[in-house]
């Protein structure tokens, strides 16, 4: 069974600037299948990026995956007030599908 | 347009059980995977199972087997997710969520279902 840890646990940053999220597998990730969510109070969680680095249908390019293997890192480029939310990646190669724990972005 | 939607919240007692629905419009049923996945309060998402419509056929993470059944119907195109013996660490928003196109990340979400499970 793969276990994700994200890190850091929150991130607090001002409009503008690069966000940069870890996520680490506890065993290498099948074929890179590995995704992004962004989940913020009252609705639900928004697919960003699949397969690691291919961004999702409506996604803009401020939001970029990379990484392979058991490390991968989600970037927010030129962070929007909107943007406050909790980021999971998840990986989907095997089962279960396991969620990390979620990083929380601050926009302050 | 594809759209999951679920049925309202509820609220049991424990050691009942409860049964939320997801009906899914806007694509062919039996071509994409339905998951379940739960987040308690304050806490992240946690991956419950996964249907294939096509020919009902199941997987269910270890934490929940047993408790856990999941459904569907393809002449309404709903999915449903039993999940009995509950407990107060049950209390959850429940999600369906669809498969994507190449492969099975969950593109679409439904709204999210609360289950709250309180004597």
């Amino acid at each position: 069974e793969i276990v994700l840890t994200q890190s850091p646990g929150t991130l607090s940053l001002s409009p503008g600037e690069v966000a940069t999220l870890s996520c680490r597998a506890s065993q290498t990730v099948d074929s890179n299948y590995l995704a992004w969510y962004q989940h913020k109070p009252g609705q639900a969680p928004r697919l960003l990026i699949y397969g690691a680095f291919n961004r999702a249908t409506g996604i803009p390019d401020r939001f970029s995956g990379s990484g392979s293997g058991t490390d991968f890192t989600l970037t927010i480029s030129r962070l929007e007030p909107e943007d406050s939310a909790v980021y999971s990646c998840q990986q989907y190669g095997g089962s279960p599908r396991a969620f990390g724990p979620g990083t929380k972005v601050d926009i302050k | 347009q594809v759209h999951l939607v679920q049925s309202g919240a509820e609220v049991k007692k424990p050691g009942a059980s409860v049964k939320v629905s997801c009906k899914a419009s806007g694509y062919t049923f039996t071509n994409y995977y339905i998951h379940w996945v739960r987040q308690a309060p304050g806490q992240g998402l946690e991956w419950m199972g996964i249907i294939n419509p096509s020919g009902g056929s199941t997987s269910y993470a270890q934490k929940f087997q047993g408790r856990v059944t999941m459904t569907r119907d393809t002449s309404t195109t709903t999915v449903y997710m039993e999940l009995s013996s509950l407990k107060s660490e049950d209390t959850a928003v429940y999600y369906c969520a669809r498969t994507g196109d190449y492969g099975d990340y969950l593109d679409y979400w439904g709204q999210g279902t609360l289950v709250t499970v309180s004597s």
